[in-house]
């Protein structure tokens, strides 16, 4: 089975610091890897996703990821980090096309900015 | 346009009460997707549709039926409502022919009582 871990639900950084989070995955077959933000009071938005083209993904708002399958991990950065990114976010998991398309998240980790 | 459109946000009731959701895409999606997100704001799947055809049910309880009239809309109405029913409910859609990215509306926040 497929399964999401994201490390810290918390993460508090200044504003101008590098963000970094991270997120490690479980799965037997090539996946599919998403990051999502959540706004408060607001649906999810996807920020980047990996669909097994180059391993290092750009996104919206600055944000890139980069699939290191040695290390099962999909960790999102931001060389800069600014107010308005601070949100919740969300890794996630699917399985290749020609299925359901079903994504399992992680926990989620909350991101503080601080001026 | 709103590409996701969940109604109402929001909606308190009492426990026993029978409630509904309603979501609409306009994005030409083929499937529709319920998922829950919880206190801690962990996201679960609960169902899927596509083109109308249920094709995901992770146990959730007989009390939440989803309804697919056509793949443009995806109900969830749900019976004798429990206090541990109360969360964000949100809806989403995606392309199964696609790379799986989904699109979510805004969320439905059920407070039962």
């Amino acid at each position: 089975a497929q399964s999401v871990t994201q490390l810290g639900s918390h993460v508090s950084v200044s504003e101008g610091a590098l963000v970094l989070l991270r997120c490690n995955y479980s799965s037997s077959v090539p996946p599919y890897l998403f990051w999502y933000v959540q706004y408060p009071n607001q649906g999810l938005q996807l920020l980047l996703k990996y669909t097994s083209a180059a391993t290092l993904v750009k996104g919206i708002n600055g944000f890139e990821a980069e699939f290191k399958k040695s290390e099962t991990s999909f960790h999102l950065t931001k060389p800069s980090a600014h107010m308005s990114d601070a949100a919740e976010y969300f890794c996630a998991v699917s399985e290749t096309p020609g299925n359901t398309g079903k994504l399992i998240f992680g926990q989620g980790t909350t991101l503080q900015v601080k001026p | 346009d709103t590409a996701v459109s969940q109604t109402p946000k929001y909606l308190v009731t009492q426990m026993g009460n029978d409630k509904s959701i309603k979501c609409e895409q306009n994005l030409g999606h083929d499937t529709m997707y319920w998922y829950k997100q919880d206190s801690k704001k962990f996201l679960k799947i609960m169902f899927s549709y596509n083109n109308k055809e249920l094709i995901i049910n992770e146990t959730v309880p007989n009390r939440f039926s989803p309804k697919s009239p056509d793949k443009a809309h995806l109900n969830l109405h749900i019976n004798s409502l429990e206090l541990g029913d109360s969360a964000v409910y949100f809806c989403a859609s995606g392309l199964t022919s696609g790379a799986n990215v989904l699109t979510f509306g805004a969320g439905s926040r059920l407070t039962v009582l």
